[in-house]
């Protein structure tokens, strides 16, 4: 079953621009992690979140999380083409530390 | 780092045939694989979770005698399309767990099949 929602399942923008992209789940969880899927390739972990924490930062990425609203977003900040990409959050149901995603969103960076 | 692999990256068959998939953990030893499924512009859809030395643990509605999973060793896990049909068209994608514990799971870069 899927746990994590992601929106928008579509985003376009231009090259420069921030590009935000939403998660909400379910029940509680341990732990939050974004991951990156190239066209028909697999999947790049970018950042894991935990249930304690409120915000992480990796280079130009930055994610929240809000556990008592369910709910994660991720930032792009100053998006490249290269950032075009299906990103999606994947969440542990209830402890099981089995990640379970969401349908992802795709995102279109023009150039 | 944290390097999984899949082999091979594509494969064409007939149906009827089965098709082996491999899953490798090139630079650590893996307890727990697991195997995901997804089809075009689809999520990732859990099959099933591989424990070395034991038998894998199938998500519901996932048949265990058409998706043969096999975790002989800490680095290698295999699955088995059997009687392979068309609508296994798939994008099977393996991920694999250090043994010391870590939450992050490593993926492999998956594996187009498509079946004729």
């Amino acid at each position: 079953s899927q746990q994590g929602e992601e929106d928008p399942q579509a985003l376009s923008i231009q090259e420069g621009e921030n590009a935000t992209m939403n998660c909400s789940y379910k029940t509680s969880i341990n732990n939050l992690q974004w991951y990156r899927q190239n066209s028909g390739r697999g999947l790049v972990h970018l950042i894991l979140i935990r249930s304690n924490e409120r915000e992480k930062h990796s280079g130009r990425l930055r994610v929240t999380l809000d556990t008592s609203k369910k709910s994660s977003s991720l930032l792009i900040t100053a998006s490249r083409a290269a950032d075009t990409a299906s990103y999606f959050c994947a969440t542990d149901e209830g402890g099981s530390y089995i990640p379970t995603f969401g349908r992802g969103t795709s995102l279109i960076v023009h150039p | 780092g944290a390097v999984v692999s899949q082999h091979p990256s594509w494969v064409i068959c007939k149906s009827g045939t089965s098709v082996k998939i491999e899953c490798r953990s090139l630079d650590f030893q893996a307890t727990t694989m697991f195997w995901y499924r997804q089809f075009p512009k689809q999520s990732l859809m859990l099959m099933a979770t591989s424990n070395e030395g034991s038998k894998a643990t199938y998500e519901q509605g996932v048949e265990k005698d058409k998706f043969l999973i096999n975790h002989a060793s800490l680095t290698l896990s295999t699955l088995t399309v059997t009687s392979a049909h068309p609508e296994d068209s798939s994008f099977y994608i393996c991920s694999a767990r250090k043994a010391s514990g870590s939450d992050e799971q490593f993926f492999g870069p998956g594996t187009r099949l498509t079946v004729l």
